[in-house]
């Protein structure tokens, strides 16, 4: 199986990007890197996911290494609502997820 | 995005007593459905994998007596908790991917169980 590590926590300031950092150096050559945010007592929010190549959307970038073994979400102007527990997670397809154990993200005003 | 929703959003439950929580993608047709449990302060694990009209396969750890999982429509699976205990509390999140995406999983809100 994939091992995923996140560093456990980060704080960054309001309206300043944001590197968030992950390491599956296991990951399989099939298997996506998926980016999630959770708030307490909810399920899971998509935030992006990707195979290889960069990969951008509405709510943030995804960097991917050349070789994979590591990636890096950034949000390019965090807000106070972006205070959130985020994991990196790799699978996909016909099986399930295999979660890191998530970076908790504070935004400070 | 795609829409999934879980009910009962909490339970409590008396210990050798059994709980049934439902998934239910509502806008698409998931052909897999993903169930995880996550204990108070740990990440997401997952506990095992149904695909419609199949039988579930388990991860390694999680008794498939214990855990009763039922996929019977492109729409609908199921969680059934049998006789429970105090050390099965916790929140399990369903999973559902299919016609939206075949390697995006979209995530319920999540079940609460409580066992007294």
């Amino acid at each position: 199986d994939a091992k995923t590590t996140q560093p456990n926590s980060m704080e960054s300031n309001e309206e300043e990007p944001v590197h968030l950092p992950c390491n599956h150096s296991t990951i399989s050559g099939t298997d996506y890197i998926h980016w999630y945010r959770q708030l307490p007592s909810q399920g899971p929010e998509y935030v992006i996911h990707g195979l290889t190549s960069n990969v951008n959307n509405r709510m943030a970038s995804l960097a991917i290494a050349e070789d994979r073994k590591s990636s890096t979400l950034i949000l390019h102007r965090a807000t106070l609502r972006d205070a959130a527990v985020y994991y990196c997670a790799s699978g996909g397809g016909a099986d399930g997820l295999t979660f890191g154990k998530g970076t908790h993200l504070i935004i400070q005003p | 995005g795609a829409v999934v929703s879980q009910h009962p959003s909490w339970v409590i439950c008396k210990s050798g007593t059994s709980v049934k929580i439902e998934c239910r993608s509502l806008d698409f047709q998931a052909t897999t459905m993903f169930w995880y449990r996550q204990f108070p302060k740990q990440s997401l694990m997952l506990m095992a994998t149904s695909n419609e009209g199949s039988k579930a396969t388990y991860e390694q750890g999680v008794e498939k007596d214990k855990f009763l999982i039922n996929h019977a429509s492109l729409t609908l699976s199921t969680l059934t908790v049998t006789s429970a205990h105090p050390e099965d509390s916790s929140f399990y999140i369903c999973s559902a991917s299919g016609e939206r995406g075949y390697n995006e999983q979209f995530f319920g809100p999540g079940t609460r169980l409580t066992v007294l």
